[in-house]
């Protein structure tokens, strides 16, 4: 099974520039998160996905949007990407709400604004 | 909001030496916690969570509700333990995850 998959695994964006972080999951799970890691931050949440059809705002959704496109696929869009947007981004699937059962995670999408 | 704090940020431990990564969470009720690690410039894996009481790579955590703790131990550290781990905690509709620990084990 390949799990949680994300594209691209690295991208250089100059400021203002948009793009879209891909993830899709094949293990029919429910929700679907995205997190952002940085040094001396941890993981913080930017949005969730908690079932098909459903989005909602994390800890640091600011200057995001996301699409949960069907039950396997949640996107996450920097429409105008920033600096203090650089960062390591996790996409993060589970079978229910809240995590319980744990996360899989994605390998990550190592992203640079200049 | 529930918060876990890991006041840690790096340990650093010789091979064979007893390790403990701290975790303290702020709940009150009944916490569902877990620890997760992450090797170098991998994604993140599920080490243990309280509610199943299992040991993996030799790894425990007990949850102590009056220390609101939930603490990584591991008696005899090895090198291929060195990595980041996170201790997380179920909010309600996602986990929350503490700044994280890199264990550094030298031998």
């Amino acid at each position: 099974n390949a799990g949680v998959t994300q594209t691209p695994k690295f991208q250089v964006l100059k400021t203002g520039q948009s793009m879209t972080l891909q993830c899709a999951q094949d293990m029919n799970h429910n929700s679907m998160y995205w997190y952002r890691q940085d040094p001396g931050m941890g993981l913080r949440l930017i949005y969730y996905s908690a079932s098909e059809g459903t989005t909602d705002k994390g800890e640091v959704p600011n200057g995001y949007n996301v699409s949960r496109l069907n039950k396997r696929e949640f996107s996450l869009r920097l429409e105008s990407a920033a600096p203090s947007q650089t960062s390591v981004y996790f996409c993060a699937s589970s079978p229910t709400t809240g995590g319980n059962s744990g996360y899989t995670f994605g390998s990550g999408t190592r992203l640079t604004v200049v | 909001a529930q918060r876990v704090t890991q006041p840690e940020k790096l340990l650093s431990v010789f091979k064979g030496a007893p390790v403990e990564l701290k975790c303290n969470y702020s709940y009150s009720g009944s916490p569902e916690l877990f620890w997760y690690v992450q090797y170098s410039r991998q994604r993140l894996q599920l080490l243990l969570r309280h509610i199943s009481r299992e040991s993996i790579k030799g790894f425990t955590a007990d949850l102590n509700k009056g220390e609101t703790s939930f603490h990584l131990k591991k008696p005899f550290a090895q090198e291929e333990d060195s990595a980041m781990y996170y201790c997380a905690s179920n909010s309600g509709y996602a986990l929350n995850f503490g700044k994280g620990t890199s264990l550094l084990v030298t031998p």
